[in-house]
């Protein structure tokens, strides 16, 4: 029962650099979410989606692109690493809108620094 | 929005019931209150939710008050597995969930 899988868990970026954090979902759920949490602080939003081909800014969306060409799988593009992106990265899903009762659904994390 | 508001951090001794409070004031009629925890730095982890009546599962028990302004997560039995942040929601930003600071419970043998 696979759930919700990110990769990479941890990686490590020069400033400038440019990477994917994969996500993907076997739950066949239509909402996917993004977001990052830096230490000692609660998770802010990034990005999220209602669905394939569906895609809309969160909170904190400065910095990071993303695409929904499936049902299972939400990828978050970095351009330009800065520093202030690290940070550990959550994907997560859930069926329906998160406040009709359905609950969500996380990733184990992807731990990102940037040099 | 409406905020949620917890206490920083709550001390549980081992074996004991831990009871965590969360105020949220203004919440609207037709929202959840949903209980997460996350256990150092994992994925945030489902606990319980409700709406109106108090809830029970395997994990723990719900009681939200008549008025829906204030809500209390109850674990029965604490262990050392139980120490984490938990988190109360009870807005969605958009579409979407609010994560506050949240409270550290330490669950001390």
């Amino acid at each position: 029962n696979a759930g919700v899988t990110q990769t990479p868990k941890f990686r490590i970026l020069k400033i400038g650099q440019s990477m994917t954090l994969q996500c993907t979902q076997d739950m066949n759920h239509n909402y996917m979410y993004w977001y990052r949490q830096d230490p000692g602080m609660g998770l802010k939003l990034i990005y999220y989606s209602v669905g394939a081909g569906i895609t809309d800014k969160g909170e904190v969306p400065n910095g990071y692109n993303v695409s929904r060409s499936t049902t299972e799988d939400f990828p978050l593009r970095l351009e330009l690493a800065a520093p202030s992106q690290t940070s550990v990265y959550f994907c997560a899903s859930s069926y329906d809108r998160a406040n009709s009762g359905n609950t969500i659904y996380f990733g184990e994390g992807s731990w990102l620094t940037v040099v | 929005d409406a905020k949620t508001t917890q206490p920083t951090s709550m001390d549980c001794a081992e074996g004991r019931a831990a009871n965590l409070p969360c105020n949220h004031s203004t919440i609207s009629g037709n929202e959840y209150v949903y209980w997460y925890r996350q256990i150092h730095s994992q994925g945030p982890q489902y606990i319980i939710h409700g709406l109106k009546n108090n809830e029970t599962n395997e994990m723990a028990s719900l009681i939200i008050t008549e008025d829906r302004k204030s809500s209390t997560l109850i674990l029965p039995h604490a262990t050392l597995r139980d120490t984490a942040v938990y988190y109360c929601i009870v807005r969605t930003y958009g579409q979407n969930f609010v994560f506050g600071p949240g409270t550290r419970l330490s669950v001390l043998p």
